[in-house]
C-alpha cells in the first residue's frame, strides 16, 4: 500500500534560519504529493502541491520537488519567520483502486524562535 | 466561496448525550470527508461520501453516524461516546470523488471541531 515517512520533530530553528523537513513516499504507479500546514488549534491547508515528477509546489516561500528517482517531496524555505511554527505533514494520492484517498505522513513539528 | 465550514467549533458532551457535527462547503466539490485527529498525530479517515453516497467507512464504531443531506452538506451524528473519542473532528472536501483515482487537487479542510466527552 502507499505510505509517507517524515522526518522526525520537533524541529527548532532560529528566525531567518534554513529549512528542510524531509519527506519520502511509497506508491504504485504516479502518486499526486502534498504538503500540508496546521496552525495550532486550526484545520489543515494546503500548502503546495505537485501532481508529476519534476514538478516544483512552491507557496509563501516554501518549496518542494517531486523526485521520481528518490521517490522524496522535501520541504524548503530559505529564510523561516516566527509565524511558519506549525505542524507540517506530508502527504500523497494515489491512482487506482486507492482513489484519491488521502495518505499523511506522521507530521513534523516546527517551532521557530525569534 | 473556497471553504469548509464547520460547526459548532468546540463541544463538551457527556457519554449520554446526542449531538450533531456539521460540516458545509459551496466549492461543487462531489467527495466529502470526516477525519478524526489526536493530538501530536495526522488525521485518521473514518469516512467518505461520494456524489452523496456512503463509499467509504474505514471500520468506525456505530456510535458515529455519517449523514450527507445534499451536495454540500455532511453531517456527523454522535451518541453514546466514550472519552477515547475526544479528539479533533476534521471534515475535507475535494473536487474529485473517491475511488476514480488521481486526487491531484487535493483535499480543502475545515478548522475542525474540537470535541470533549466526559
Amino acid at each position: 500500500g502507499n505510505s509517507v515517512t517524515q522526518m522526525e520533530g520537533p524541529v527548532t530553528l532560529s528566525e531567518e534560519a534554513f529549512l528542510t523537513i524531509n519527506c519520502t513516499y511509497t506508491a504504485t504507479g504516479y502518486p499526486s504529493l502534498f504538503w500540508y500546514v496546521q496552525y495550532p488549534g486550526e484545520g489543515l491547508q494546503l500548502l503546495l502541491k505537485a501532481t508529476k515528477a519534476d514538478d516544483k509546489g512552491s507557496n509563501k516561500g516554501f518549496e518542494a520537488t517531486y523526485r521520481k528517482e528518490t521517490t522524496s517531496f522535501h520541504l524548503e524555505k530559505g529564510s523561516v519567520q516566527v509565524s511558519d511554527s506549525a505542524v507540517y505533514f506530508c502527504a500523497l494520492t494515489g491512482r487506482g483502486t486507492s482513489g484519491s484517498r488521502l495518505t499523511f505522513g506522521e507530521g513534523t513539528q516546527l517551532t521557530v524562535n525569534p | 466561496d473556497t471553504e469548509v465550514t464547520q460547526t459548532p467549533k468546540h463541544l463538551v458532551m457527556g457519554m449520554t448525550n446526542k449531538k450533531s457535527l456539521k460540516c458545509e462547503q459551496h466549492m461543487g466539490h462531489r467527495a466529502m470527508y470526516w477525519y478524526k485527529q489526536k493530538a501530536k498525530k495526522p488525521p485518521e479517515l473514518m469516512f467518505v461520501y461520494s456524489y452523496e453516497k456512503l463509499s467509504i467507512n474505514e471500520s468506525v464504531p456505530s456510535r458515529f453516524s455519517p449523514e450527507c443531506p445534499n451536495s454540500s452538506l455532511l453531517n456527523l451524528h454522535l451518541h453514546a461516546l466514550q472519552p477515547e473519542d475526544s479528539a479533533l473532528y476534521l471534515c475535507a472536501s475535494s473536487q474529485d470523488s473517491a475511488g476514480q483515482g488521481g486526487g491531484e487537487f487535493g483535499y480543502t479542510f475545515g478548522s475542525g471541531t474540537r470535541l470533549t466527552v466526559v
